[in-house]
């Protein structure tokens, strides 16, 4: 079975400052990772994912996240944020190679407010 | 950029009415996903298909809704008869998934598209 825990539904920061969105996930199997974006009254867009390739992950607009197999982590991070990233955001997991459905398990999202 | 399609964009509708929700899925996408999301419940999945067939339905209310793939340009989902706890935003996405063997499967990320903001009075 496959779960995803983001800790935090709200995170608050300044422009220019450092985001952290936290992400841990638990999968009895080799896991793919994806971050998506969800801003007001649209989809889901793929920030970045994580295929066991390398374990440091660019996404767009500035955004990274680093696996973690030993912690069971993906954070999501950018180093200075922008007012228009204000957005909430999901972690996904997928099972891959015999375990590949395709089916994505989503956190609760975080919230991500930038403030002036 | 291809781009997941989803009418009607909005819809609002007394309980007990019919509600059909379309979408068109990227074209080359052999899976396609229904969620729908709730302030309460997050994002729930529904359904999916597979080059068109069913694959799970577990997450959707027999008695009243359906998804079905008439053919590989259009996914829809029926609410027959409407409740006003089926008010939600339903999404469509579309995926390409090679399901492995031996560990080889590999996916394309799921597209979404924007929604139906569904409102039953």
């Amino acid at each position: 079975a496959q779960s995803v825990t983001q800790l935090g539904s709200h995170v608050s920061v300044s422009e220019g400052a450092l985001v952290l969105l936290r992400c841990n996930y638990s999968s009895s199997v080799p896991p793919y990772l994806f971050w998506y974006v969800q801003y007001p009254n649209q989809g889901l867009q793929l920030l970045l994912k994580y295929t066991s390739a390398a374990t440091l992950v660019k996404g767009i607009n500035g955004f990274e996240a680093e696996f973690k197999k030993s912690e069971t982590s993906f954070h999501l991070t950018k180093p200075s944020a922008h007012m228009s990233d204000a957005a909430e955001y999901f972690c996904a997991v997928s099972g891959h190679g015999s375990s590949n459905t395709g089916k994505l398990i989503f956190g609760q999202g975080t919230t991500l407010q930038v403030k002036p | 950029d291809a781009r997941v399609t989803q009418t009607p964009r909005h819809k609002v509708t007394e309980m007990g009415q019919e509600v059909t929700m379309r979408c068109q899925p990227i074209l080359g996408h052999n899976t396609v996903f229904w969620y729908r999301q709730t302030m309460m419940q997050g994002l729930e999945l529904l359904a999916y298909f597979r080059n068109r067939a069913p694959l799970d339905d577990s997450g959707m209310p027999k008695d009243r809704f359906s998804a079905e793939m008439p053919d590989a340009t259009l996914a829809t989902l029926k609410i027959q008869p409407s409740e006003p706890r089926d008010s939600a935003v339903y999404f469509c996405a579309s995926g390409l998934v090679r399901p492995g063997t031996g560990g080889a499967g590999s996916n394309q990320p799921q597209h979404f598209g924007d929604g139906t903001r569904l409102s039953i009075l």
